[in-house]
């Protein structure tokens, strides 16, 4: 397994602004994953997170609204670029090792965007 | 194409009595199986895993789940609810292992 940590935990944010989250691991991982959860939704996948390449985005995500930064194998940033109430949800990173098909996931970060 | 079906969005029993939340699925491949539970506010936990090895998985918290493939189902199962089992199941399919396919996920509510 995998010991994952987010920061923030949670925010409130003005619309029109943006937030960073970002997601440590506690381990080198070979991939890492961008969910949200929208209120007593489930989980949608927003985007792979590539190490040392752009991200690969699921449909009806875009790169201009979800930036994603994975400089390195143990870390990763979330940008919620130009926010509306509707970003308001569970923002959740997943890792997955390369000798496992478990994805592992991070205690979330809840926006709430006014 | 992949599809997983929970089939009750909200699940209640009594303490101590039978627990049973039910995924049905659907895979062009011959797919992993997962349950996660989500406590309020808290991140997503695995429960347990299919992967072929076994159709009678045992997991945490003295959960189960069986895979079988003529019924396309991997319902959880526990044979005894904890006060501490409340919280939300979700039923994951995945045919590679990097799409993961959630279900709309169970609430089980524990009464005491």
């Amino acid at each position: 397994s995998a010991v994952i940590s987010q920061k923030p935990s949670r925010d409130i944010c003005q619309r029109g602004t943006s937030l960073t989250i970002q997601c440590q691991v506690d381990s080198q991982v070979t991939m890492m994953f961008w969910y949200r959860q929208q209120p007593g939704q489930s989980l949608t996948l927003i985007a792979t997170a590539n190490q040392g390449s752009e991200a690969t985005y699921e449909s009806g995500f875009v790169i201009d609204k979800f930036p994603i930064s994975r400089p390195n194998l143990t870390f990763s940033t979330l940008t919620v670029s130009n926010m509306s109430p509707e970003d308001s949800s569970i923002y959740l990173c997943s890792v997955r090792t390369s000798s496992t098909d478990t994805q592992y996931f991070g205690p979330g970060t809840r926006l709430t965007v006014l | 194409a992949q599809s997983v079906t929970q089939l009750d969005s909200h699940v209640s029993v009594s303490e101590g009595t039978p627990v049973l939340l039910r995924c049905n699925y659907s895979s062009s491949y011959s797919p992993s199986l997962f349950w996660y539970v989500q406590h309020p506010n808290k991140g997503l936990q695995l429960l347990l895993k299919y992967t072929s090895a076994a159709t009678l998985v045992k997991g945490i918290n003295g959960f189960e789940a069986e895979f079988k493939k003529s019924e396309t189902s991997f319902h959880l199962t526990k044979p005894s609810a904890h006060m501490s089992d409340a919280a939300e199941y979700f039923c994951v399919v995945t045919p590679t292992p990097d799409k993961f396919y959630f279900g709309s996920g169970t609430k089980l509510n524990v009464k005491p």
